[in-house]
């Protein structure tokens, strides 16, 4: 079975600052793929950025960019530019596939990081 | 362009009585599947589906029953609801192959007195 662990409960920001959450996952697959997503208060789950585990370049989406270490089994979303909007709960999740690139849609979340970001 | 669509949004419930959650997606996904959220636990898998007629257990099963007759619509259904069921629930859908992200609904917040 695949686990996903957020080690940051919470974390803080000042606006246009950069910040990191971590994330490290455990699996004895080898193709697989990974997301982060985000909570904002009203509940929605919103999708920031994903990242396939065959392709070595790491995942970027404007301000949001991953660095993905396969080796260590290690997954961190850095936010650039942090702006008031992105306070939100972050998820980072794992989602095992076949060889061919399929999924069967189930998703391993880890803990969770509260971000605040401050004016 | 609705998406995955959820209801209800808030419910209460008293101990033993039982509710059907009710899910459902127009983007003709083929998977779908149940998460619940608690406080320092992340979203954890109940139930999912491959298709309709295929469904299969998740990490924590007990005490809730899926079904999927349509590719559409997928209900959950709390038999004899528990306080330990008091739960923000969602639901998730997502295409068989090529883009894997899972779309989700707009959750349920479930509160068992």
């Amino acid at each position: 079975a695949q686990t996903v662990t957020q080690s940051q409960p919470e974390m803080s920001v000042q606006e246009a600052e950069t910040v990191t959450l971590s994330c490290t996952y455990d699996t004895s697959e080898n193709n697989y793929y990974l997301f982060w997503y985000k909570q904002p208060p009203s509940r929605q789950m919103i999708l920031v950025i994903r990242q396939e585990a065959y392709k070595q370049q790491n995942a970027t989406e404007n301000r949001f960019s991953v660095n993905f270490q396969k080796a260590a089994k290690s997954f961190s979303l850095k936010i650039s530019d942090s702006q008031l909007g992105d306070t939100a709960m972050y998820f980072c999740a794992f989602m095992n596939s076949n060889a061919g690139g399929t999924s069967y849609g189930k998703l391993t979340f880890g803990q969770g990081t509260i971000l605040t970001v401050h004016p | 362009n609705a998406g995955v669509t959820q209801t209800p949004k808030f419910q209460v419930l008293k101990t033993g009585q039982s509710m059907t959650l009710q899910c459902a997606q127009d983007m003709n996904h083929e998977y779908m599947s149940w998460y619940r959220q608690d406080p320092g636990m992340g979203l954890r898998l109940i139930h999912y589906s491959v298709g309709a007629g295929i469904t299969d257990q998740g990490e924590v099963p007990n005490g809730y029953n899926v079904s999927r007759s349509t590719t559409e619509d997928f209900p959950l259904r709390l038999l004899s609801a528990a306080p330990s069921q008091t739960s923000v629930y969602f639901c998730a859908s997502s295409y068989r192959g090529g883009r894997t992200e899972a779309f989700f609904g707009q959750g349920t917040r479930l509160t068992v007195v």
